[in-house]
């Protein structure tokens, strides 16, 4: 099956520093990746869609100039968390896919912030 | 607009008992349905998915799912509980056609007594 790697699969910051967070599908081209996060004991929140060459979309509630999405090529996409804080400490999961195909997940980035 | 509720958020059974999950959702458009299983600290792994075709579908670990379009249900069972199954599971909803956003349910956290 397809794969999706994310990389770092931990990460430990100070508050008010930036975080990225990459996403990549290793053997085949993604059009669309989405990004999630899942708080401790939840279930996972989409936070936004990120179409290879153009602006991310955002679901409602998540700031966009917070939450900074890249998605140069189809096999990368990037999340960047800018300024984090404490209460940004959670999963951070990706899933890849192409049109009208099935998504496949990453196994997930976990960010604490001190 | 798709949604999907998972009815129990915590669900216990006992070693070789009949392992029953439930799944409801909502969808506009016709669904691809999925199961995930999570266990601590990793990632998603997919145990089964419908898209189209037998509406009775087989899984790993010996899990199945029926997709009941009349009923809106899409529940996860397997006939014998193992030690390894205690997970959390999350059933999962997508429109293929129509952004191809999976939405994900609440969680049933599955506890397997000896």
């Amino acid at each position: 099956g397809a794969v999706v790697s994310q990389h770092p699969s931990w990460v430990i910051c100070k508050s008010g520093t930036s975080v990225k967070i990459e996403c990549r599908s290793l053997d085949f081209q993604a059009t669309t990746m989405f990004w999630y996060r899942q708080f401790p004991k939840q279930s996972l929140m989409l936070m936004a869609t990120s179409n290879e060459g153009s602006k991310a979309t955002y679901e409602q509630g998540v700031e966009k100039d917070k939450f900074l999405i890249n998605h140069a090529s189809l096999t990368l996409s990037t999340l960047t968390v800018t300024s984090a804080h404490p209460e940004d400490s959670s999963f951070y999961i990706c899933s890849a896919g192409r049109i009208q195909e099935t998504q496949y997940f990453g196994p997930g980035t976990r960010l604490l912030v001190l | 607009a798709q949604s999907v509720t998972q009815l129990g958020s915590h669900v216990s059974v006992s070693e070789g008992a009949l392992v029953l999950l439930r799944c409801n959702y909502s969808s506009s458009v016709p669904p691809y349905l999925f199961w995930y299983v999570q266990y601590p600290n990793q990632g998603l792994q997919l145990l089964l998915k419908y898209t189209t075709g037998a509406t009775l579908v087989k899984g790993i670990n010996g899990f199945e799912a029926e997709f009941k379009k009349s009923e809106t249900s899409f529940h996860l069972t397997k006939p014998s509980a193992h030690m390894s199954d205690a997970a959390e599971y999350f059933c999962a909803v997508s429109a293929p056609f129509t952004g191809n956003q999976f939405y994900f349910g609440t969680g049933t956290s599955l506890t397997v007594i000896p």
